[in-house]
């Protein structure tokens, strides 16, 4: 199947730093990708849908300034988490949707973020 | 508006037994389905999808799902449980063949005991 990678796995900052976490399709080219955020037992939330070569479209009640989307290529989609707080710590997950398999959408593994 | 229900929190099963884990959805149009499953502290993994077709899909690691559309419900089933199939089970539901979001359910934790 369509592999999709994130990087870091995880990751601890400060309060009041930024964390950029990157999503990657591995092999093939992705020109949507989604971004997610999920709290312990709970479902996903998606945050934004990020398109390549355009801006990003965020849900309601999701803080454009805040998390900032990048897609700059077909293969790379970053998401910034700017000036974390405790609040902001969650699981972040990427998805990117092949075109070739139906529009199916394929999970990263996941980011782990804890602000301190 | 889309909606996904997903009403049992949690499905235990004893190995080897068949298991079912219940979706029901609201969506105007055609509905495109889907089973993800999630390991602890891991991204979602894609079981199978209902676009189109026959109604009774079939997935990876032996997963089933039958889309019944007076019922509007897409049921996961396996016939015999393993115990490595313990896990956290997401459906999700889109609006259109090129549809750019996925509304999810609030998932179904399945246990398997040996």
């Amino acid at each position: 199947g369509a592999v999709v990678s994130q990087h870091p796995s995880r990751v601890i900052c400060k309060s009041g730093t930024s964390v950029k976490i990157e999503c990657r399709s591995l092999d093939f080219q992705a020109t949507t990708m989604f971004w997610y955020r999920q709290f312990p037992k709970q479902s996903l939330m998606l945050m934004a849908t990020s398109n390549e070569g355009s801006k990003a479209t965020y849900e309601q009640g999701v803080e454009k300034d805040k998390f900032l989307i990048n897609h700059a290529s077909l293969t790379l989609s970053t998401l910034t988490v700017t000036s974390a707080h405790p609040e902001d710590s969650s699981f972040y997950i990427c998805s990117a949707r092949d075109p070739d398999r139906q529009e199916t959408q394929y999970f990263g593994p996941g980011t782990r973020l804890l602000v301190l | 508006a889309q909606s996904v229900a997903q009403p049992e929190d949690q499905v235990n099963v004893a190995e080897g037994n068949p298991l079912t884990v219940k979706c029901t959805y609201s969506v105007s149009g055609n509905p495109y389905l889907f089973w993800y499953v999630q390991y602890p502290n891991r991204g979602l993994q894609f079981l199978l999808k209902y676009i189109t077709g026959d109604n009774l899909v079939k997935g990876s690691y032996g997963f089933e799902a039958e889309f019944n559309k007076s019922q509007t419900s897409f049921h996961l089933k396996k016939p015999s449980a393993l115990v490595s199939d313990s896990a956290l089970y997401f459906c999700a539901v889109g609006r259109s063949y090129n549809t750019d979001k996925l509304i999810f359910g609030t998932g179904t934790r399945l246990q398997v005991f040996p």
